[in-house]
């Protein structure tokens, strides 16, 4: 079992809607998760982080997480074309201070 | 945050040469690593680069191949070593500070291609 698994994707939605993107995790002591985006060609970017179960709001991203569970997601609201990228999972691994990233989810924000 | 600097940018290097990539950050930062991203994967940790001393690596990845050096709180290099054409792919630095657990930092990337 990868210690992070995401939906390689693609992923479409079209403009305006809400897109979904799920990761699960193996590592029951995990406690920061990170969502990353990624433009093509480019170096992964820190969208948002949680800690807490729940949900965490910054402007149309909300992350949720449910350590129960063990997943964590990220809505992305009133999707734009611009949100088009990889998303990708990362879960600090217990114990250290290094981060395991998912293969990432391929987004696509239909115009 | 941290801002990094990466450089080279992309390389093409012919196989059984080296070549060093490094990295800058403009604050001190307690933490770096090196990732490896291949062609449609995702980030593979190499390595973490320890300041003052030996790096610790990751399963499947060794000093003799990725030697890496971090001689102060701002600066670390990698070498990928005696390439081959599968060592094509983008080598990225990363930064955090110890403590905040408020995300790494990337460098903008090295895209590697061994011919």
């Amino acid at each position: 079992q990868k210690e992070v698994e995401q939906n390689s994707g693609p992923l479409s939605v079209p403009e305006g809607a809400i897109a979904s993107l799920n990761c699960t995790y193996s590592d029951r002591g995990s406690q920061s998760f990170f969502w990353y985006r990624q433009y093509s060609g480019k170096s992964p970017e820190l969208i948002m982080f949680i800690y807490s179960n729940g949900d965490k709001e910054d402007g149309r991203f909300t992350a949720q997480l449910n350590k129960a569970s063990q997943y964590v997601s990220l809505l992305i609201r009133d999707s734009q074309p611009s949100d088009s990228a990889t998303y990708l999972c990362a879960v600090l691994r217990s114990g250290t201070y290094k981060y395991i990233f998912g293969t990432g989810t391929r987004l696509k924000v239909l115009a | 945050s941290a801002v990094i600097s990466q450089k080279p940018s992309r390389d093409i290097c012919q196989r059984g040469t080296s070549l060093t990539i490094q990295c800058q950050v403009d604050s001190q930062v307690t933490m770096m690593f090196w990732y490896r991203q291949q062609p449609g994967q995702s980030l593979t940790l190499i390595a973490t680069a320890n300041q003052g001393s030996e790096a610790t690596y990751e399963s499947g990845f060794v000093i003799d191949k990725f030697p890496i050096s971090r001689p102060n709180l701002t600066f670390s290099t990698l070498t990928v070593s005696n390439m081959s054409p599968e060592d094509s792919s983008i080598y990225l630095c990363s930064a955090t500070q110890q403590g905040t657990g408020d995300g790494y930092t990337f460098g903008s990337g090295t895209r590697l291609t061994v011919v």
